[in-house]
């Protein structure tokens, strides 16, 4: 069993659909993230939370929102996208952020396209 | 500047030969971490190695093995022997101290896409 698990894998959605990616991780991390990879493109890192807290927006459009609840649980929430959204999201977890050296542990990813 | 480059974009081999995919990384840092991932067309990417900067011993893990050389900023690595199942994206990545804000900002390399061909 992965120890951070995404769902759904796959989901097409209209540009006027409202959706959620959800993540959730199994490791007792404390931090967790976002990337996004789009095709020929290097990962991007979205968003960044520790404890609980977001501690990095990185210049990420308002249609994606995140949510985090508690440690384990990880949602990117999806409203009015574009067709260039489409890519693959990457959920990750790490023990914890401010300390360089912590690996980075990530799920099978979310494969989002955009009709 | 905090950089990593893998120069290999795409390489193609035939089973059961040996491949070494090359990473070079460049950091103002004296302690550092080094990170070798593995993607499979599933998407999944997949942790491998984690190296820090006063480690320099090779290691070997299987098929697997990591060449770590601070006189050239290389982190090399080499699949022996490799496998069909050995195709996959494979990533390069470095995190260190002058990286440290509020959170790990790991710097991931392009990535190399190996294909082993039966």
């Amino acid at each position: 069993e992965t120890g951070v698990t995404q769902t759904p894998r796959h989901l097409v959605m209209g540009m006027t659909n409202k959706k959620s990616l959800k993540c959730e991780q199994h490791l007792g991390h404390n931090a967790m993230y976002w990337y996004k990879q789009s095709a020929k493109k290097p990962l991007e890192l979205m968003f960044v939370y520790n404890f609980k807290e977001q501690t990095e927006n990185n210049s990420v459009p308002s249609r994606f929102s995140p949510e985090c609840p508690n440690s384990s649980h990880l949602f990117l929430h999806l409203h009015t996208l574009q067709p260039e959204d489409s890519a693959l999201y990457l959920c990750a977890s790490s023990q914890e952020t401010g300390g360089y050296g912590n690996t980075i542990y990530f799920g099978e990813g979310s494969w989002l396209t955009v009709v | 500047a905090q950089k990593v480059t893998q120069a290999q974009t795409e390489i193609s081999v035939v089973e059961k030969e040996d491949v070494t995919l090359d990473c070079v990384y460049e950091t103002r840092d004296t302690t550092y971490y080094l990170f070798w991932y593995k993607q499979p067309p599933s998407g999944e990417l997949v942790f491998l190695i984690r190296r820090n900067s006063f480690d320099e011993q090779n290691e070997i893990s299987g098929r697997y093995s990591w060449n770590f050389q601070k006189s050239t900023s290389s982190f090399n690595f080499t699949i022996t022997a490799s496998q069909v199942v050995d195709s996959a994206v494979y990533f390069c990545a470095l995190s260190g101290s002058y990286l440290k804000t509020s959170y790990d900002k790991v710097i991931f390399g392009p990535g190399t896409s190996l294909s082993v061909i039966p």
